[in-house]
């Protein structure tokens, strides 16, 4: 069975660019995650998707970043205008829901974010 | 506040000796704790969790929620054990998992 996926594996723009990233999660699984490593701090969560619906968007940063999911399947997270701070590795992770009690997280690879 | 706290950036042994990465939380009512690990240029993959009570590659944790800790233990660390560990929280009410920052474990031949 594929893991989850993420694309591009690096991105390296320029400050006042726009950078889109994607996320393929496990199939089947209806729960979606964004979560960012910025340089020299913990991996923070960033929103949730169930399908297509953005259940908790309570981490996102800003308005400069806007996450999408049509048709419950691939997500994208994108960056407009990028900024230095944004620099990061931005990971997706996705679950099935709550079964045996928990409800597990599987990552992607993550994409390496560079803002110049 | 809901706080996952990993003391130790770098825990450094040798092959053979025993490990313990220490992770402490702070969660009113009861936690849904993890441990991840990341290999270098892997990603993060789950290690156990503590509601399946489980051991996977020789390593434990036991919550303990009087000292509100959930600390990773293993008897006898191999070389292979080297990577980035992470305990983490799942927010109560909410799908959101909580990270600490993170230990990076080396183990010298």
């Amino acid at each position: 069975e594929a893991g989850v996926t993420q694309f591009p594996s690096h991105s390296v723009i320029e400050k006042g660019q726009t950078v889109t990233l994607r996320c393929d999660p496990i199939s089947g699984h209806d729960n979606l995650y964004w979560y960012r490593r910025v340089m020299g701090k913990e991996i923070k969560f960033l929103l949730h998707f169930v399908k297509e619906s953005k259940q908790d968007e309570s981490g996102m940063p800003n308005n400069r970043f806007l996450a999408e999911r049509t048709g419950g399947t691939y997500s994208t997270l994108k960056v407009q205008p990028a900024e230095l701070e944004d620099s990061g590795v931005y990971f997706c992770a996705s679950s099935a829901g709550w079964t045996g009690g928990t409800d597990t997280q599987y990552f992607g690879p993550g994409t390496r974010l560079t803002v110049l | 506040a809901q706080r996952v706290t990993q003391p130790e950036k770098l825990l450094s042994v040798f092959k053979g000796a025993p490990v313990e990465l220490k992770c402490n939380y702070s969660y009113s009512g009861s936690p849904e704790l993890f441990w991840y690990v990341q290999y270098s240029r892997q990603r993060l993959q789950l290690l156990l969790r503590h509601i399946s009570r489980e051991s996977i590659k020789g390593f434990t944790a036991d919550l303990n929620k009087g000292e509100t800790s959930f600390h990773l233990k293993k008897p006898f660390a191999q070389e292979e054990d080297s990577a980035m560990y992470y305990c983490a929280l799942l927010s109560g009410g909410y799908n959101k998992l909580i990270f600490g920052a993170g230990t990076r474990l080396a183990v010298h031949p």
